[in-house]
C-alpha cells in the first residue's frame, strides 16, 4: 500500500527564517504534487513535479523531487505570515494519496 | 481558474436521515474524487471515478455510495447519517492537463450530524 508521510506536522516559526517540509513515499511514482490549504477553505495547486530532480520555484516557496531517495521538499525561503496554512504533498498512483499535512505558522 | 461546485456549503442533519452532497465540475474532466477532511487533518478517500459509469471504492467508502451518469456530475449519498460523518467533504476533479494529473477541488460542504 502506498504511504506518504510528512513532516514534521506541525512548524512553527518566526517571519524571515527559512525551513524545509519533507515529504517520503514508499513507491517508485514520479509524480508528485505540492497543495495549500488555508484555514477552513479548501485546497489549491501549488506545484507539480513530475521527474527525478525536478524543482520549482514560486515566491518563497521552492519544490524539488529526488525519486530515487523517494522524497519531496517544499523549501520556504524568508517566511512571511501570508505563508501560514496547511500544506500537503500527495503522490499520484493511479490514485492520488496525499500525507497528513503541515500545518505552518508563521509568527512576526 | 478551476470551476468545480459543491452544494450545500453548510449542511446540519439529524441522525438517521439521508442526503446527498453534490458537486459538479464544469472542466470537462475524466477525473473526480470525494474525500473527507477533518479541520486541519489529513484527506481520506472515499469514492473516485475515472469517467462515465465508473465508480471506485476509496478507504472510506462502506456508509456511502456514488454514481457518475454525467461527466460533470459526481453525487455522493450518505444512506443514513451518524453523527461520526460529521466532517467536511472535499469534491476533487483532473484531466485536463496532457502529463500532470493535478486535482481542482471544491470548496467543501461542512457537514454537521446532530
Amino acid at each position: 500500500e502506498l504511504k506518504v508521510e510528512q513532516n514534521p506536522l506541525f512548524l512553527s516559526m518566526q517571519e524571515g527564517k527559512n525551513y524545509t517540509i519533507y515529504c517520503n513515499y514508499s513507491t517508485t511514482s514520479d509524480r508528485l504534487y505540492w497543495y495549500r490549504q488555508d484555514p477552513g477553505k479548501s485546497l489549491e495547486s501549488l506545484f507539480v513535479l513530475l521527474s527525478n530532480g525536478a524543482v520549482k520555484q514560486e515566491g518563497r516557496l521552492m519544490a524539488s523531487l529526488d525519486t530515487k531517495a523517494r522524497l519531496s521538499t517544499l523549501h520556504i525561503t524568508a517566511a512571511v505570515h501570508d505563508l501560514s496554512a496547511t500544506y500537503f504533498c500527495a503522490v499520484d498512483e493511479g490514485d492520488m494519496r496525499f500525507g497528513a499535512g503541515t500545518r505552518l505558522t508563521v509568527k512576526p | 481558474e478551476a470551476d468545480i461546485y459543491q452544494t450545500p456549503r453548510y449542511l446540519v442533519i439529524g441522525t438517521g436521515k439521508k442526503i446527498t452532497l453534490e458537486c459538479s465540475q464544469t472542466m470537462g474532466h475524466d477525473k473526480m474524487y470525494w474525500y473527507q477532511q477533518d479541520p486541519g487533518m489529513e484527506l481520506h478517500l472515499i469514492h473516485y471515478s475515472y469517467g462515465v459509469n465508473s465508480t471506485e471504492k476509496g478507504d472510506l467508502s462502506s456508509e456511502s455510495t456514488v454514481s457518475r451518469i454525467r461527466t460533470e456530475h459526481f453525487p455522493l449519498t450518505l444512506e443514513s447519517a451518524r453523527p461520526s460523518h460529521t466532517s467536511q467533504y472535499l469534491c476533487a476533479s483532473s484531466g485536463g492537463e496532457v502529463v500532470a494529473d493535478t486535482q481542482y477541488f471544491g470548496p467543501g460542504t461542512r457537514l454537521t450530524v446532530l
